[in-house]
């Protein structure tokens, strides 16, 4: 099974500033890799995914994330937060199954 | 087109009772799993269904768990006698497929007192 580590659990950020969550996984043949988030008292949505093709993948509300094979990285960023912004932050990924692995989470606070 | 449906969205057990979580996948998905989100942790697989059949259970606890996914209805995911380890959030989610993305319902938030 993979495991994945986001290295940050808490990033407090101010508004308009940029921020960026580190996610990194262990490494497989082949792996399909998402960003969900999670606003207080909901379910997950999901922000973005990389199945195949460009490195570079843009998600919903500006976020954008870029898969690096050779370091087994996925780290996902935004160039100037909002307020709204504020929630929890899963890495996950999938190999050649259907079962997804999750990171423990990274709660972005952002501040006026 | 409705998202993943869950109900309900909380529900508060005393030990020993059991607790019958609910789950209505997406419009045209066949395909429902569960995941078990502990305080302060991501989420664990739990199980993996199709319409009247369990294609991976290598998540559940063995006992005291159960789910099922009927040939018509929700999919329903049970716990009998529950302990206060079992409280948590678990979430379902749904495809259209396998090996296609998952998309998430809001949670059942289980509370056993």
């Amino acid at each position: 099974a993979q495991s994945v580590t986001q290295l940050d659990s808490q990033v407090p950020v101010f508004e308009e500033a940029p921020v960026e969550l580190r996610c990194n996984y262990s490494s497989s043949v082949s792996v399909y890799l998402f960003w969900y988030v999670q606003y207080p008292n909901q379910g997950l949505q999901l922000l973005l995914k990389y199945l195949s093709g460009s490195t570079l993948v843009k998600g919903i509300n500006g976020f954008e994330a870029e898969f690096n094979k050779s370091q087994t990285s996925f780290h996902l960023r935004k160039p100037s937060v909002h307020i709204s912004d504020t929630a929890e932050y899963f890495c996950a990924v999938r190999s050649n199954d259907y079962k997804l692995s999750f990171g423990a989470g990274t709660t972005v606070t952002v501040r006026a | 087109n409705a998202g993943v449906m869950q109900n309900p969205r909380h529900l508060v057990r005393r030990r020993g009772q059991e607790a019958r979580l609910r789950c209505s996948p997406m419009k045209g998905h066949s395909h429902v799993y569960w995941y078990r989100q502990l305080p302060e942790e991501g989420l664990k697989f739990m199980v993996y269904l199709q319409k009247e059949n369990i294609i991976d259970e290598s998540g559940m606890p063995k006992e005291r768990f159960s789910a099922e996914f009927p040939k018509e209805g929700p999919s329903i995911l049970r716990i009998q006698q529950v302990v206060r380890g079992d409280s948590a959030a678990y979430f379902c989610a749904s495809s259209q497929t396998g090996g296609e993305t998952q998309y998430f319902g809001p949670g059942t938030r289980l509370l056993v007192l």
